[in-house]
């Protein structure tokens, strides 16, 4: 799977968009991109996925450039319910027997009042 | 539905103990996972199930035992409880390998403190 990088904190304040980069430059053709996230002390949680457009639901909205090379996930109006470790991911789609995903170190997403 | 279910929420453990952690999904997912994640960390894959009666590990499966043999059912075994197992342990499940369309399904967690 290819590797991704964020940053490992940022801040935004309530009722503002949070904008959370990702890099996944050697992110193969039929490689997805996933974000979850995690809540202080909870299990993680699925937010949104995509191949190559731009895709939107009722949590977030997931941007990937042109190239796949980089993605970014959009809380539109974030709340304070919204701070969290945000992780993106990228793996294979299909299903196989090794099919897992790898966690990396996430970006800390802290929404201020 | 109760979605993906783990008992007990805390635990603490003698060294050298041994323990069961419990996981239960009642969505007939035929994938199955435990992570662990260490204070600070992210999540590192201990075993993985893709369907009852297969198991296979994951990054950091030493000093763990799985089983599967229902649908429902994934417990993950401690054998002799050791410092460095101090952890949360997440377990999880799908319906396709890649997620598919729902994603992955985590539990609440077990808080597992070995002394």
């Amino acid at each position: 799977d290819a590797k991704t990088t964020q940053p490992p904190s940022m801040d935004c304040a309530e009722g503002r968009a949070a904008n959370l980069p990702c890099n996944h430059s050697t992110i193969s053709g039929n490689e997805y991109v996933y974000w979850y996230r995690q809540i202080h002390s909870q299990g993680p949680q699925y937010i949104i996925h995509g191949l190559k457009n731009n895709e939107t639901n009722e949590m977030a909205s997931l941007i990937i450039t042109e190239d796949r090379k980089s993605s970014t996930l959009i809380l539109p109006h974030a709340t304070l319910r919204d701070t969290a470790v945000y992780y993106c991911i990228v793996r294979a789609v299909g299903e196989t027997s090794g099919s897992r995903l790898t966690f990396g170190e996430g970006t800390q997403l802290t929404v201020n009042p | 539905n109760a979605g993906v279910t783990q008992t007990p929420k805390f635990r603490i453990l003698k060294i050298g103990q041994s323990m069961t952690l419990q996981c239960a999904q009642d969505m007939n997912h035929n994938y199955m996972y435990w992570y662990r994640q260490d204070p600070g960390m992210g999540l590192k894959l201990i075993y993985y199930s893709v369907g009852a009666g297969i198991t296979d590990k994951g990054e950091v499966p030493n000093g763990y035992n799985v089983s599967r043999s229902t649908t429902e059912y994934f417990p993950l075994r401690l054998e002799l409880a050791a410092p460095s197992q101090t952890s949360v342990y997440f377990c999880a499940s799908s319906l396709r390998g890649d997620g598919g369309n729902y994603g992955y399904t985590f539990g609440s967690g077990t808080r597992l403190t070995v002394v």
